[in-house]
């Protein structure tokens, strides 16, 4: 079946790095953009990225420019998405979510990743 | 920040109706971007409703419907069902943000 599997959860300390992978079955790894979101503890969703992982390029959330990137591993059919300079208030569940329609870049998410919890904490 | 308005809460008894709005500008909604839904259960990743404004994904209830006018869309749960209590989320995109994803503030609805 279709599905997002991810990585599991962190802990790190302030300043550090933290990277989340995310890895696709069940389809044509290439044909669907993925995005990035995250959800703090208690609190609603907030956009990160997307990537194309076809070719590979990405756009990334004016709050996150500088800290993020996101990168794709064809040969695994992974994604992965890796937040640098790390806050308390980077503590949230990091999702993988998948477009609905090939090679669209806008639409709906229709799969999700089951969420990775990440921690920052000294 | 979210750019989409929703109410932090709307409430009612089984088999009632609830609609949640979903209030955006002209650079997003009103723009013409698609409107989507999601429901999300504690503990869980959100679930897609409602995509393209109105429309379902096989197995989604026809309880729920969506509909978007103007820079607003609203979801409406008919039937209302002690399995309906979650959070929904509306999501677009948003072309100040350079075509950045946008999502709602959430709205928890509790079935009384």
């Amino acid at each position: 079946q279709v599905q997002l599997v991810q990585s599991g959860a962190e802990v790190k300390k302030p300043g550090a790095s933290v990277k989340v992978s995310c890895k696709a079955s069940g389809y044509t790894f290439t044909k669907y953009y993925i995005h990035w979101v995250r959800q703090a503890p208690g609190q609603g969703l907030e956009w990160m990225g997307i990537i194309n992982p076809s070719g590979g390029d990405t756009s990334y959330a004016q709050n996150f420019q500088g800290r993020v990137t996101m990168t794709k591993d064809t040969s695994t059919s992974t994604l992965y998405m890796e937040l640098s300079s790390l806050r308390s208030e980077d503590t949230a569940v990091y999702y993988c979510a998948r477009v609905v329609s090939a090679w669209v870049q806008k639409g709906a998410f229709d799969i999700w990743g089951q969420g990775t919890m990440v921690t920052v904490s000294s | 920040q979210s750019v989409l308005t929703q109410p932090p809460s709307v409430s009612g008894a089984p088999g009632q109706r609830v609609t949640i709005s979903c209030t955006g500008s002209s650079s997003n909604i009103g723009a013409g971007y698609d409107v989507h839904w999601y429901q999300q259960l504690p503990g869980t990743a959100p679930k897609l409703l409602i995509y393209g404004n109105s429309n379902r994904p096989s197995g989604v209830p026809d309880r729920f419907s969506g509909s978007k006018s103007g820079a607003s869309a609203s979801l409406a749960i008919t039937g209302l069902q002690a399995e309906d209590e979650a959070d929904y989320y509306c999501q677009s995109y948003d072309s100040s943000l350079s075509g950045s994803g946008v999502f709602g503030t959430g709205t928890k609805v509790t079935v009384l």
